[in-house]
């Protein structure tokens, strides 16, 4: 399978507890997103990396989280003092730099925070 | 940004055309229509973009009006498995290329 990746598909914490997520983007591809959906709602931003570079972040994106791509293939998302509210499918996305401008969605990770 | 309205949820019998609306009133010159969709349990799929002229590709054909306040994707032919959440976007600026979700239409295909 040469699609987006990610890890764990489902990650159950209590409330206060550090968790981190990890995506594999599709080889070759340079830019990586992370998206947050709660239930009913379409995703929502939080940020993206070109290559190593983190470009762009979300106001959402509080400073209990934290993303990185050291080497510009995978990347990982660590929530610090998980709250209940941080319950949500956390979504990794990843396209070419040029050319197509698609996003390639991975199958996320499901966060149940207790 | 240009903001999307599309219905909340849709019906569509088995192997008829499924036909979904979505209004983007305030969509600027430089602005791209695209059309995701999002199987329970899945992240979402892209299905076709365009600006200004009809697109067809192997899933979908996308229609927008001469005055691009609007756009219609069908799916000719729908299948159980097109039972899906469909989002309408419209692409940021030039500078980002982040996808802005809105609630999207919630499509049941029924035997």
């Amino acid at each position: 399978d040469t699609g987006v990746s990610q890890n764990p598909r489902h990650k159950i914490t209590k409330r206060g507890q550090n968790v981190t997520f990890r995506c594999d983007p599709i080889s070759e591809h340079n830019r990586l997103y992370w998206y947050r959906q709660t239930l009913g709602q379409g995703p929502e931003f939080l940020t993206y990396f070109q290559n190593e570079a983190q470009l762009e972040k979300s106001r959402l994106l509080s400073d209990r989280f934290s993303a990185e791509r050291p080497k510009g293939s995978f990347s990982t998302l660590e929530i610090q003092r998980t709250e209940q509210g941080d319950s949500a499918m956390y979504l990794c996305a990843s396209r070419p730099g040029i050319g197509a401008d698609t996003q390639y969605f991975g199958p996320g990770t499901r966060l149940t925070v207790l | 940004d240009a903001k999307t309205t599309q219905p909340t949820s849709m019906d569509c019998a088995e192997g008829r055309a499924a036909n979904l609306p979505c209004n983007h009133s305030t969509i600027s010159g430089n602005e791209y229509v695209y059309w995701y969709r999002q199987i329970h349990s899945q992240g979402p799929q892209y299905i076709i973009h365009g600006l200004k002229n009809n697109e067809t590709n192997e899933m979908a054909s996308l229609i927008i009006t001469e005055d691009r306040k609007s756009s219609t994707l069908i799916l000719p032919h729908a299948t159980l498995r097109d039972t899906a959440v469909y989002y309408c976007i419209v692409r940021l600026s030039y500078n980002t290329d982040k996808l802005i979700f809105g609630t999207g239409t919630r499509l049941q295909v029924f035997p």
